[in-house]
């Protein structure tokens, strides 16, 4: 069965800090994609990146960057230089491939990191 | 492109009634998937649909829940006889499969429900 833990239930950070969310996820099957969702007070859940798991580049999206590390099955997620409006719960998923198909269907989440960005 | 939209956003129902949620997908996405959240927790899945057809449901999924997707465009999410245990938000989302790894989920606004 799949599992993702989030180890990091609250972060507290000073704007412009750089924080890491950790990420770890279990899964049997060699092929599987990752994802980062940022779900803000609102309440939306906003895709932020996938990963399949035969493309281990890391990945920097401005503030954003991501570390996949198949040896150790993280994830993790950093931002660079904090700011308010970060201010959320992100949450990191898992999907393993689709049997007989092309997709990766159901999502298995973590419990979430929430993070509070001081100003 | 609007994005996945959700109706009612939030539903306050007494045990044992039934309620009815909707779900409009992202314009010409294929694939259609329905979550559950609790207080604290991630989405769980519930089930998902290609098309018209629902090709999985969670074991969460109990008999009172049942899900349509009836023209392959929106979907309705149907709780009978609900209980307290059923308070949570519902959250829709959608997906474009065009090749391998391709489908990647956008999820709408969600359905707050509160069952008193």
């Amino acid at each position: 069965a799949q599992k993702v833990t989030q180890a990091q239930t609250e972060i507290s950070v000073v704007e412009k800090e750089d924080v890491t969310l950790d990420c770890v996820y279990e899964t049997r099957d060699t092929t599987y994609y990752l994802f980062w969702y940022k779900q803000p007070p609102s309440g939306e859940l906003v895709f932020l990146i996938r990963r399949n798991s035969f493309d281990e580049q890391n990945e920097i999206s401005g503030r954003y960057s991501w570390n996949f590390q198949k040896s150790t099955s993280s994830f993790n997620f950093t931002i660079t230089a904090s700011q308010v409006v970060d201010s959320a719960v992100y949450f990191c998923a898992l999907s393993e491939a689709e049997v007989g198909g092309a997709g990766s269907y159901q999502l298995t989440f973590g419990k979430g990191t929430k993070l509070s960005v001081i100003p | 492109d609007t994005g996945v939209s959700q109706d009612p956003r939030h539903k306050i129902t007494k045990r044992g009634q039934n309620v009815t949620f909707r779900c409009d997908p992202i314009s010409e996405h294929n694939r259609l998937y329905w979550y559950r959240q609790t207080l604290g927790q991630g989405p769980e899945f519930l089930t998902y649909f290609q098309n018209e057809a629902q090709l999985e449901k969670s074991r969460l999924l109990s008999d009172r829940f049942s899900a349509e997707r009836p023209k392959g465009s929106f979907s309705t999410l149907e709780i009978q006889r609900t209980e307290q245990g059923d308070s949570a938000m519902y959250l829709c989302a959608s997906s474009f499969l065009s090749g391998p790894g391709t489908d990647t989920q956008y999820f709408g606004p969600g359905t707050r429900l509160t069952v008193l």
